[in-house]
């Protein structure tokens, strides 16, 4: 069976500080892996995803992932937080592309001014 | 393309009433899944079609539940009798072999 675990339900950054949101997997077989965002009374929106290609992923609005297998992590980062990424992030994992995504809990991202 | 619509955005209803979810999903895409989002458990799969065939609905709650593709382009999540425990945020997703899903605005159902 896989899962995703989101360390943090909640966190909070200052407007141009690193954000770091952490997402650790469990998976049998070589992962799919997902980062969502959700804006408030929207749907989920892709920022990035890894099929085994490059480990290093670039997504949208300047977002991007590494693929640990030894850490079983994909941790999303942006190096400089924007008041419109105030949004809740989810880490999701799946066996190929067209199976059911198995989510984390979610983590909400709030950016002081 | 529209990406994929749900209808209606947002539904109340009373105790005991017949609710039906609709999804119209990408053309091309192949595969719809169905999710639940709550408070308490998140987002929770509920069924998922492959090419209009239910392939997995272990996640549908009780009886009470059901889902339908009657074709490429269409389906629907009803729900009868509702009880208020159903309130939640559903959504439709749906993806093509090795792409990403996407997913709809979400159905908001409140049972009162």
């Amino acid at each position: 069976a896989q899962s995703v675990t989101q360390l943090g339900s909640h966190v909070s950054v200052s407007e141009g500080a690193l954000v770091l949101l952490r997402c650790n997997y469990s998976s049998s077989v070589p992962p799919y892996l997902f980062w969502y965002v959700q804006y408030p009374n929207q749907g989920l929106q892709l920022l990035l995803k890894y099929t085994s290609a490059a480990t290093l992923v670039k997504g949208i609005n300047g977002f991007e992932a590494e693929f640990k297998k030894s850490e079983t992590s994909f941790h999303l980062t942006k190096p400089s937080a924007h008041m419109s990424d105030a949004a809740e992030y989810f880490c999701a994992v799946s066996l190929s592309g067209n199976t059911p995504l198995v989510f984390g809990k979610g983590t909400r991202l709030s950016v002081i001014a | 393309d529209a990406g994929v619509i749900q209808s209606p955005r947002h539904e109340v209803t009373e105790m005991g009433q017949e609710v039906t979810l609709r999804c119209k999903p990408i053309s091309g895409h192949n595969s719809l899944f169905w999710y639940r989002q709550t408070m308490m458990r998140g987002l929770e799969l509920l069924i998922y079609f492959n090419n209009n065939v239910p392939i997995d609905d272990s996640g549908m709650p009780e009886d009470r539940f059901s889902a339908k593709m009657p074709n490429a382009s269409f389906s629907t999540l009803k729900i009868q009798p509702s009880e208020p425990r159903d309130s939640a945020v559903y959504f439709c997703a749906s993806t093509q072999w090795n792409t990403e899903a996407f997913f709809g605005q979400g159905t908001r159902l409140t049972v009162v």
